[in-house]
């Protein structure tokens, strides 16, 4: 069975710090991955998606990934307190449907 | 509208209620999805339809039963749900499941309640 885990938080930082979320899946085929934020209440919305290892940058958002490790991560340079959300990973095998994490609830204090 | 939509946004029902949600993608995609979330568990994938067809049911109770007419509309229709299956339904869009590239784009969801 294909798990993605995340350690569920809350992660706590102050503004204009750098948040670090991190996650890790057990299928070793797995071929693309996905950073969704989603606000309480609200549905997730798509922010971040790398295939390749190594980094990927968008604006504040750096998403790692290393697949020997079957590690990606999600970094979040200065920090906003508008970032306070729970971040879920998601993680494709290329043939089949997406499985998530449970997600990390960031917590960014003025 | 852009995006993908969905109604009701908020429903409670009894239990020998029937009712029905729907959802619009207009991303031009052919695969859609059902999700539920209930608080402090991940997302769990209930129904995918590729091209109308539906590919995946996730051991999903009978009491759920999808309808997909067309590549741009997934319903999903309610009877006598039991009060655990109170949650968040959303519906999202994808190109089809393959090669790699699976982005899936999230309505707003409807938050049901089975009183």
């Amino acid at each position: 069975q294909k798990e993605v885990e995340q350690n569920s938080g809350p992660l706590s930082v102050p503004e204009g710090a750098i948040a670090s979320l991190n996650c890790t899946y057990s299928d070793r085929g797995s071929q693309s991955f996905f950073w969704y934020r989603q606000y309480s209440g609200k549905s997730p919305e798509l922010i971040m998606f790398i295939y390749s290892n190594g980094d990927k940058e968008d604006g504040r958002f750096t998403a790692q990934l290393n697949k020997a490790s079957q590690y990606v991560s999600l970094l979040i340079r200065d920090s906003q307190p508008s970032d306070s959300a729970t971040y879920l990973c998601a993680v494709n095998e290329g043939y089949s449907t997406l499985t998530f994490g449970k997600g990390t609830m960031l917590l960014v204090s003025p | 509208e852009t995006g993908v939509t969905q109604t009701p946004r908020h429903l409670v029902m009894g239990m020998t209620n029937k009712k029905s949600l729907k959802c619009e993608q207009h991303l031009g995609h052919n695969a859609m999805y059902w999700y539920k979330q209930s608080a402090k568990k991940p997302l769990e994938l209930m129904f995918v339809y590729n091209f109308k067809e539906q590919t995946e049911n996730n051991s999903v109770p009978s009491r759920f039963s999808p309808e997909c007419p067309n590549s741009s509309h997934l319903f999903l229709h309610l009877h006598t749900l039991q009060p655990e299956d109170s949650a968040l339904y959303l519906c999202a869009s994808s190109q089809p499941p393959g090669g790699g590239y699976n982005e899936q784009f999230f309505g707003p969801g409807t938050r049901l309640t089975v009183l």
